[in-house]
């Protein structure tokens, strides 16, 4: 067990609608990623935040957005969905040292698997 | 660009052979880390190992050990006596030496092992 929680753990939906990925990140954490796991695509890099604040961004679609709360969890939005949103969606968490964070390790949560039909 | 590659797409052994899978990175940076994960059919992405460029010692932890060639951009993986709960997908990711980077991950290896 990470330490890095996600709900739910599955999702199904239909083309066009909206849905909300949250993600709890390990105690002590102030980073969040997340990715997405595809199966043309392979595991993607998303969107990173830091403290509340977004601090990189990946192969985000417009459709997508995310954000992360006072208490550090974050939610992924994805809207209007299409067929090829279908994809394990990971979130991760890494404690960022004084140095600016570069000897962290992202811990990975169990994912949530969303199929759009 | 940054770039993990990961030729085999599925190994298949005998429970207790030896095994060792290929990672082969580029990268334009000096400093740089590179992470092994286990990914098991319940889809988790378990973290194995992280690896700073700039410490080319070999890792064993267990039956796992890593093989970290900076020469030949190569960071290989091998599971000695293999059993069949090694039974996974394998990623091989790179980051950068800068804070906030995110990881670049291969296509990953899928190694079956059976009794």
């Amino acid at each position: 067990d990470s330490g890095v929680t996600q709900t739910p753990k599955h999702l199904i939906t239909a083309t066009g609608q909206r849905v909300t990925l949250r993600c709890s990140p390990r105690s002590g954490d102030l980073s969040v990623y997340w990715y997405q796991q595809s199966l043309d695509q392979g595991l993607q890099f998303l969107i990173q935040y830091y403290n509340g604040e977004e601090r990189a961004k990946g192969n985000i679609l417009e459709r997508f957005s995310a954000q992360q709360f006072p208490d550090l969890h974050s939610e992924l939005n994805l809207s209007s969905l299409e067929l090829g949103d279908s994809a394990l969606y990971f979130c991760a968490s890494s404690v960022i040292g004084a140095s600016g964070g570069t000897q962290e390790t992202q811990y990975f949560g169990p994912g949530t698997r969303l199929l759009v039909l | 660009a940054q770039k993990v590659t990961q030729a085999q797409t599925e190994i298949s052994v005998v429970e207790k052979e030896d095994v060792t899978l290929d990672c082969v990175y580029e990268t334009r940076d000096t400093t740089y880390y590179l992470f092994w994960y286990k990914q098991p059919p319940s889809g988790e992405l378990v973290f194995l190992i992280r690896r700073n460029s700039f410490d080319e010692q070999n890792e064993i932890s267990g039956r796992y050990s890593w093989n970290f060639q900076k020469s030949t951009s190569s960071f290989n993986f091998t599971i000695t006596a293999s059993q069949v709960v090694d039974s996974a997908v394998y990623f091989c990711a790179l980051r950068r030496n800068t804070g906030f980077q995110k990881l670049v991950f291969g296509t990953g290896t899928r190694l079956l092992v059976s009794p």
